[in-house]
């Protein structure tokens, strides 16, 4: 079961703040967040281990709510490079020692000057 | 380098063909993964492998097999059963399944007419 994104495409203007918002279902493990600029592959941005943590680097942080199954990515004072879409991916256990990533549908952000 | 190469970047195939995706890392991961990515349904994961010689169906496994008889390579083939085989499909590799940051590769573009 895929989580949900929300929103599914945002339009900023450089140096705007934005939110994107992912939910699952399910009990999580960890939540993993990727963009993805068009025609190229994903590119890794962070991971948040269950236990609420928050991350970031540079100007883009995230958090993860283990208790809601949510996690948040947010980008700050946003600038032309950020645009692209962002996946986020949820680990949840599968069985066996195992855990299995189900990545969203996207979210496309797109800046402009 | 490390990294992961896909090969080719563009594929053409008639209907009725099978077609072998070709997927192959440096990086020493024990897992691997297939996505097939179509506009606006994210990545969604065809198989999976964590060990050499096993792997796992992911959630659209149907009218796809792979293989796994080398650590560095895991291809896939599109067979003439998979309905709507054109899209784009990304290799994908991580040190554990699941938990771990996945790299992926630079993906093949399959149109099938």
């Amino acid at each position: 079961q895929q989580p949900v994104q929300s929103p599914q495409a945002v339009i900023l203007r450089e140096g705007e703040d934005a939110v994107i918002n992912c939910s699952s279902s399910k009990a999580l493990y960890s939540v993993h967040w990727y963009r993805q600029k068009h025609g190229e592959a994903p590119v890794f941005l962070m991971i948040l281990l269950k236990g609420g943590e928050q991350k970031g680097h540079d100007k883009i942080s995230a958090s993860f709510n283990e208790k809601k199954q949510q996690s948040s990515l947010y980008l700050t004072a946003s600038q032309l490079s950020y645009s692209g879409t962002y996946f986020c991916g949820t680990a949840a256990y599968s069985g066996a020692g195992s855990y299995q990533l189900t990545f969203g549908k996207g979210t496309k952000l797109s800046v402009i000057p | 380098d490390g990294g992961i190469t896909q090969s080719p970047k563009y594929l053409f195939r008639k209907e009725g063909q099978n077609v072998t995706l070709s997927c192959e890392q440096n990086l020493n991961h024990d897992a691997m993964y297939w996505y097939r990515q179509d506009p606006g349904q994210g990545l969604r994961l065809i198989y999976y492998s964590q060990i050499v010689n096993d792997f796992q169906k992911g959630d659209i496994a149907e009218g796809y097999s792979v293989s796994r008889e080398k650590k560095e390579s895991f291809p896939l083939t599109v067979t003439s059963a998979q309905k709507n085989p054109t899209a784009f499909y990304l290799c994908a590799s991580s040190l554990g399944q699941g938990v771990n940051e996945q790299y992926f590769g630079p993906g093949t573009r399959l149109t099938v007419t």
